[in-house]
């Protein structure tokens, strides 16, 4: 049962453009959302991540929108570089179950320069 | 400091063999997570260490099993290989003293495991 729904598959954005993924999550005793990013050949590396106490959170280019009663999160790439071309996947988790994450099936980001 | 080292990288089995894969976590964390990233299922959560006990397991056959040592260092096994078993297997560790949310988690590079 896929808990964490991603999308789109793949997103191709110019240079300076915003970049857009979006995610919807089911189970509601999650409470933590962190975005990951992956280049190939590396791990995947915490990009920023979200409690559902706030709507927003905003570090650099990077902002999570997160909108609870929908079950829905999304990340904003503000001024896309081409050095952000890379697998960007969302998670969830509860807290309370330690490290368990599970994850979004993953948005390729080519951003053209 | 160093990062989530794993050995080796890259491995080639055939069926019905077993492996062993070996984390080594950030100095200090006493965390230790695996996951299985594959192109059809994506990144699945295996197990969590901490402190030499398993603490929390997910939705793999028994095939699957790992520990850790008293250095943090863990190890995880997967017995009678199969073709879908073909993935790469991700560490990563983390304090754990914190709760998880507080506390991030950084992954390592990955073991390519070839099952053919």
């Amino acid at each position: 049962q896929q808990q964490v729904k991603q999308s789109p598959q793949s997103l191709i954005v110019q240079k300076g453009g915003i970049s857009i993924i979006n995610c919807a999550y089911e189970n509601t005793a999650f409470d933590y959302f962190p975005w990951y990013q992956q280049f190939p050949g590396k791990g995947p590396a915490l990009l920023i991540a979200i409690r559902p106490d706030v709507s927003e959170k905003k570090e650099g280019r990077f902002t999570i929108s997160f909108n609870k009663s929908a079950k829905q999160f999304s990340l904003h790439i503000m001024d896309s570089q081409p050095g952000d071309s890379a697998t960007y996947f969302c998670a969830a988790s509860k807290v309370a179950s330690g490290s368990r994450l599970t994850f979004g099936e993953g948005t390729q980001l080519t951003v053209n320069p | 400091k160093a990062g989530v080292t794993q050995t080796p990288r890259y491995l080639i089995k055939t069926r019905g063999q077993q492996v062993t894969l070996s984390c080594s976590p950030i100095s200090g964390h006493r965390s230790v997570s695996w996951y299985q990233q594959t192109p059809g299922q994506g990144l699945q959560f295996l197990f969590e260490y901490f402190s030499e006990t398993q603490r929390n397991k997910g939705n793999f056959p028994g095939r699957f099993s790992g520990r850790q040592f008293s250095n943090s260092r863990s190890e995880m096994n997967v017995s009678t290989l199969e073709l879908g078993d073909s993935a790469l297997y991700l560490c990563a560790s983390r304090n754990g003293f914190r709760r998880a949310g507080a506390d991030t988690q950084y992954f390592g590079p990955g073991t390519r495991l070839t099952v053919l």
